[in-house]
């Protein structure tokens, strides 16, 4: 079955260590983005990419790194310079930018600084 | 500040009812919304959207209302079922094509 998949489902950080979460598509989408949720926020974009090599900053983008190498993949950096890093992590992807159609998100990973 | 307000946190409903969650914009460049549905510790679903074209677009149980001069979207869904409890996103497009949310309304169908 074609989806998003977000490893790992829970993700501890220590002080000043770089985190990486993972996010696999197989939909064949172009679009990839990475949102952060807090509690009784709304979902905040931090990074997009539209194609492979090439990604945007969102809203959030500082302390955050993002790499697009291949279509299916999109990980995200955590670095030690987001100072709030606790939140809830959700990948999404669609079939391009147009909104149209709706994105597809993974199923997250929260992450959590000991 | 805000571009795309739920102003009610909950909204509690009884089984087969009709739920209406709101949803404000302040931005008028927006020309596309979207309504996302989401269960605790996943990612949301999308449900429904419609173009500012439109003022009324439905998939069966859903139904989402444009009201472009007051900047007003809903979502009716009827008859309301015990699976329909989650938490509703309303989230706005704009030329940019980056989707802004907002911070949701949690919906309760009571038996």
């Amino acid at each position: 079955d074609g989806g998003i998949t977000q490893s790992p489902k829970y993700l501890f950080r220590k002080e000043g260590q770089n985190v990486t979460l993972s996010c696999e598509q197989n939909l064949n989408h172009d679009a990839m983005y990475w949102y952060r949720q807090d509690p009784g926020q709304g979902l905040r974009l931090i990074y997009y990419s539209q194609i492979v090599n090439d990604f945007q900053k969102g809203d959030i983008a500082e302390g955050y790194s993002v790499s697009r190498e291949k279509k299916e993949s999109f990980p995200l950096t955590v670095t030690s310079a987001q100072k709030n890093p606790t939140a809830f992590y959700l990948c999404a992807s669609s079939q391009s930018l147009d909104p149209e159609v709706g994105q597809y998100f993974g199923p997250g990973t929260r992450l959590l600084v000991l | 500040d805000q571009q795309v307000k739920q102003n009610s946190p909950s909204l509690s409903v009884q089984e087969g009812r009709i739920s209406i969650l709101n949803c404000d914009y302040t931005n008028s460049m927006f020309d596309y919304f979207l309504w996302y549905k989401k269960y605790p510790a996943e990612g949301p679903t999308f449900l429904i959207s419609i173009s500012s074209i439109k003022d009324k677009n439905e998939d069966g149980r859903f139904t989402v209302f444009l009201n472009k001069s007051a900047k007003h979207l809903s979502l009716h869904i009827v008859p309301s079922q015990p699976g329909d409890s989650a938490v509703y996103f309303c989230a706005a497009s704009g030329r940019d094509d980056k989707i802004i949310f907002g911070k949701g309304t949690r919906l309760h169908i009571l038996p």
